[in-house]
């Protein structure tokens, strides 16, 4: 069965500096999807990278950085130099490549950036 | 990108009664999905929807409750029948555009849905 667990509920950091968001998953496809997303206070779900189980290759964004590590099945998700803009929820999530698009999420990172 | 509108963006409700919730994209997209979130919860699938072809649910999910309709490659509803408070959610409609590479997984701004 696939799953996704974020197991950081709530995480606060001080503005600029740099935080980590942990997601570890399951699933028995050798085929398969991961996402980040994050949802601001204002509820809208803005989609922010979606990686394929064969490219292992770390992604950089400006200060958003994903590391993906196939051996520990985890996908994290780093923000560097904080700010209060990204206070959000952010989710991980999963589909496999036999489940028509379905996606799985996570249970979600709370993350506050205090000024 | 695709970019997805859904009405009404919230609602007040009373049990017992019906609500229909709309989706339109700006782009034709072969699948859309519907989605629930319950309050300080993840969000959970609850059914794909084809053009042409019955929507497809999720355990925990049934037609009578929540049916749905795919008229065309732009648009769907959401109906949630006989509401109850813990129907009380965030319905969001997303898509899959296959027009980029890799594809990209597109959510609707939310349908924020209080039953009283």
């Amino acid at each position: 069965a696939q799953k996704v667990t974020q197991a950081q509920t709530e995480i606060s950091v001080v503005e600029k500096e740099d935080v980590t968001l942990d997601c570890v998953y399951e699933t028995r496809d050798t085929t398969y999807y991961l996402f980040w997303y994050k949802q601001p206070p204002s509820g809208e779900l803005v989609f922010l990278i979606r990686r394929n189980s064969f490219d292992e290759q770390n992604e950089i964004s400006g200060r958003y950085s994903w590391n993906f590590q196939k051996s520990t099945s985890s996908f994290n998700f780093t923000i560097t130099a904080s700010q209060v803009v990204d206070s959000a929820v952010y989710f991980c999530a999963l589909s496999e490549a036999n489940s028509a698009s379905k996606i799985i999420f996570g249970s979600g990172t709370r993350l506050s950036i205090r000024p | 990108s695709a970019v997805i509108s859904q009405k009404p963006s919230r609602d007040i409700c009373q049990r017992g009664t019906s609500l229909t919730i709309q989706c339109q994209v700006d782009s034709q997209v072969t699948m859309m999905f519907w989605y629930r979130q319950q309050p300080g919860q993840s969000l959970t699938l609850i059914a794909t929807a084809n053009q042409g072809s019955e929507a497809t649910y999720e355990s925990g999910f049934v037609i009578d409750k929540f049916p749905i309709s795919r008229p065309n490659l732009t648009f769907s509803t959401l109906t949630v029948s006989n509401m109850s408070p813990e129907d009380s959610s965030i319905y969001l409609c997303s898509v899959e555009d296959r027009g980029t590479d890799p594809y990209e997984q597109y959510f609707g701004p939310g349908t924020r849905l209080t039953v009283t």
